[in-house]
């Protein structure tokens, strides 16, 4: 099945430290999204890439880092200077050719 | 800056009620249009979209939209409510034109609830 993988679906943290949300899709799509989902507030664009080994920004990136080595992979890294990281955080991938996106399940990640 | 906008952040119908869900947009030259679904603690789901041609747009589950550039909107209806329709529903837009990046811009969502 062709998709898109977020792992883990659910993810504490202690204050201070760095954790990873890993995003995998087999569906050959150049672009891939990170969002980030809070209650009333929509879904607000961290980072994005159009293509391997390269990732711009979006609305909301401090505190957040991307890597885009394969094709397949996207992770974001919550560093310890987002200073609200509890969130539910959706993955999204997107062929150039096409409009729409599809999501990957998410990760809820909650600070402790 | 592009905005999209959802009127109602919930709607509460009866089973069986037209459902209809509104969204407006900002700008002049009209984006790319997608109303999505979500589950609670789930991804989201293509609804329909509006890219080009024909203005009213049939989706998954009974669920249609019609663009009107005049009124610069976008609502998502739907004849009879059933209890499964009860998620969040976002709109959606993708500005056109050169440099597009494909970067979804949401509404803050609509949560609907369908009573027995």
């Amino acid at each position: 099945d062709g998709g898109i993988t977020q792992s883990p679906k659910y993810l504490f943290r202690k204050e201070g430290q760095n954790v990873t949300l890993s995003c995998e899709q087999n569906l050959n799509h150049d672009a891939m999204y990170w969002y980030r989902q809070d209650p009333g507030q929509g879904l607000r664009l961290i980072y994005y890439s159009q293509i391997v080994n390269d990732f711009q920004k979006g609305d909301i990136a401090e505190g957040y880092s991307v890597s885009r080595e394969k094709k397949e992979s996207f992770p974001l890294t919550v560093t310890s200077a987002q200073k609200n990281p509890t969130a539910f955080y959706l993955c999204a991938s997107r062929d150039r050719q096409n409009t729409e996106a599809f999501f990957g399940q998410g990760t809820r990640l909650t600070v402790v | 800056a592009q905005s999209v906008t959802q009127l109602g952040s919930h709607v509460s119908v009866s089973e069986g009620a037209l459902v209809l869900l509104r969204c407006n947009y900002s700008s002049s030259v009209p984006p790319y249009l997608f109303w999505y679904v979500q589950y609670p603690n789930q991804g989201l789901q293509l609804l329909l979209k509006y890219t080009t041609g024909a203005t009213l747009v049939k989706g998954i589950n009974g669920f249609e939209a019609e663009f009107k550039k005049s009124e610069t909107s976008f609502h998502l209806t739907k004849p009879s409510a059933h209890m499964s329709d009860a998620a969040e529903y976002f709109c959606a837009v993708i500005p056109r034109g050169s440099g597009n990046t494909g970067k979804l811009i949401f509404g803050q969502g609509t949560t609907l609830q369908v009573k027995p």
